[in-house]
């Protein structure tokens, strides 16, 4: 079945970084892109961008490029997305999620908590 | 980008009752429209994709309707393992995907 597992929640400080991890099993890595999804507490999703995983190839909404990167390692199956220059705004849970090529979103990791706090 | 409405933020019905979720975009997505539930602590789950479609393994008590720019999510006997927060998502015009600010179904 297909899964996608991503690393436990973190706590940092404003202005560091935070690199979270997803590993996806149960499909063929490279035939679907990867989404990031984060949710602040009690609001609806945003979507922040996508890697495209035979690649690497990324687009990031436009509220979120120049700080969030994402990268993949093939060999493991396994999708990061790092957020540098934290702000307290950035505290929520991040989701990774595989996406169909026209956009539905079928499959979702368990998400991972980043609390900013000073 | 495509805004998403949803409306109302809460609705509160019994047990067995049918609840109508409503959602609307900003411009057109088409038939480009997702539902989908989240309980408390866990990811938000595929509920209904293609407007109508629902996803595998989804009772058919859930249904969905509507195109171009108002759509609607019934569930059409509330069961106890429904009351939770429905969200919808256009994927007609992205990037980027958008996703509504939810609907909380609670127990009246």
């Amino acid at each position: 079945q297909v899964q996608l597992v991503q690393s436990g929640a973190e706590v940092k400080k404003p202005g560091a970084s935070v690199k979270v991890s997803c590993k996806a099993s149960g499909y063929s890595f490279t035939d679907y892109y990867i989404h990031w999804v984060r949710q602040a507490p009690g609001q609806g999703p945003e979507w922040m961008g996508w890697i495209k995983p035979n690649s690497g190839g990324t687009h990031f909404a436009q509220m979120f490029r120049g700080r969030v990167t994402m990268t993949r390692d093939t060999s493991i199956s396994t999708v990061y997305m790092e957020v540098t220059s934290l702000r307290s705004d950035d505290t929520a849970v991040y989701y990774c999620a595989r996406v169909t090529p026209v956009g539905i979103i079928d499959y979702w990791g368990q998400g991972s908590l980043v609390t900013v706090s000073s | 980008e495509v805004v998403m409405t949803q409306s109302p933020a809460t609705l509160s019905v019994s047990p067995g009752e049918r609840a109508a979720l409503s959602c609307r975009a900003s411009q057109s997505v088409s038939s480009k429209l997702a539902w989908y539930q989240q309980k408390p602590g866990q990811a938000p789950r595929l509920l209904i994709y293609d407007v109508s479609t629902r996803a595998t393994g989804i009772p058919a008590r859930f249904s969905g309707s509507g195109s171009g720019a108002e759509f609607t999510l019934t569930i059409s006997s509330l069961q106890s393992e429904d009351f939770a927060v429905y969200y919808c998502q256009q994927y007609g015009q992205w990037p980027p995907l958008t996703f509504g600010g939810g609907t909380k179904v609670q127990i009246k």
